[in-house]
């Protein structure tokens, strides 16, 4: 099976802040790598897919950037909106993988 | 709009047995591969099956392979999960999820779940 890592588990930041979040693949998966934003009690939401493409509908905000091993999602200027977890998923290959999530809280 | 609507989550003992429902709108469910995603309490998602648009092809996690079920209902816009067998580690929240395509399967529109909680 294919592990995602991400890091770190929990970043603190304050609203307006450049916000960085890595995932890497323990072996390469090209650019089937995807970006969801889960708030508390609710689905997770698509953000990005194929490591830099921007879902319909989601801010320009976000961005996404990688391939192989290592991704990485960029909040460029952090809003009020925007605190919740973010998780990666891997679609190269099945299992179908995700990443154990990064927890984005309030500074 | 993409709806889907999971149901049938409840408490069930050890080696009990439940059905979950997804039911589809919004979109041509039989045009699309779909799939279940748990989430056990406070953590993190894991993929649990996928079925093709006709039935034709199903796939399990290891973790379920021989006691979970996916099936569906492309006339009445259903998805399924039949859970048999269950145990404590089956306890999480149950999502079905709609993926683009066979070939690129992240997930463009979930549902908002349904608990399981397998305890005696």
């Amino acid at each position: 099976d294919i592990q995602m890592t991400q890091s770190p588990s929990t970043l603190s930041a304050s609203v307006g802040d450049r916000v960085t979040i890595t995932c890497r693949a323990s072996q390469s998966i090209s650019s089937w790598l995807a970006w969801y934003q889960q708030k508390p009690g609710k689905a997770p939401k698509l953000l990005i897919y194929k490591a830099s493409s921007l879902q319909n509908g989601v801010p320009s905000r976000f961005s996404g950037s990688g391939s192989g091993t290592e991704f990485t999602l960029t909040i460029s200027s952090l809003q009020p909106d925007d605190f919740a977890t973010y998780c990666c998923q891997q679609y190269n290959d099945y299992p179908l993988t995700f990443g154990g999530g990064t927890k984005v809280e309030i500074k | 709009e993409v709806q889907l609507v999971e149901s049938g989550g409840g408490l069930v003992q050890p080696g009990g047995s439940l059905r979950l429902s997804c039911a589809a709108s919004g979109f041509t469910f039989s045009n699309y591969w779909m799939h279940w995603v748990r989430q056990a309490p406070g953590k993190g998602l894991v993929w649990v099956s996928r079925i093709n648009s006709d039935e034709s092809r199903t796939t399990y996690a290891d973790s379920v392979r021989g006691r979970f079920t996916i099936s569906r209902d492309n006339a009445k816009n259903t998805l399924y999960l039949q859970l048999n067998s269950l145990r404590a580690e089956d306890t999480a929240v149950y999502y079905c999820a709609r993926v683009v395509s066979g070939s690129y399967s992240f997930f463009d529109s979930w549902g908002q779940g349904t608990l399981v909680t397998v305890s005696s």
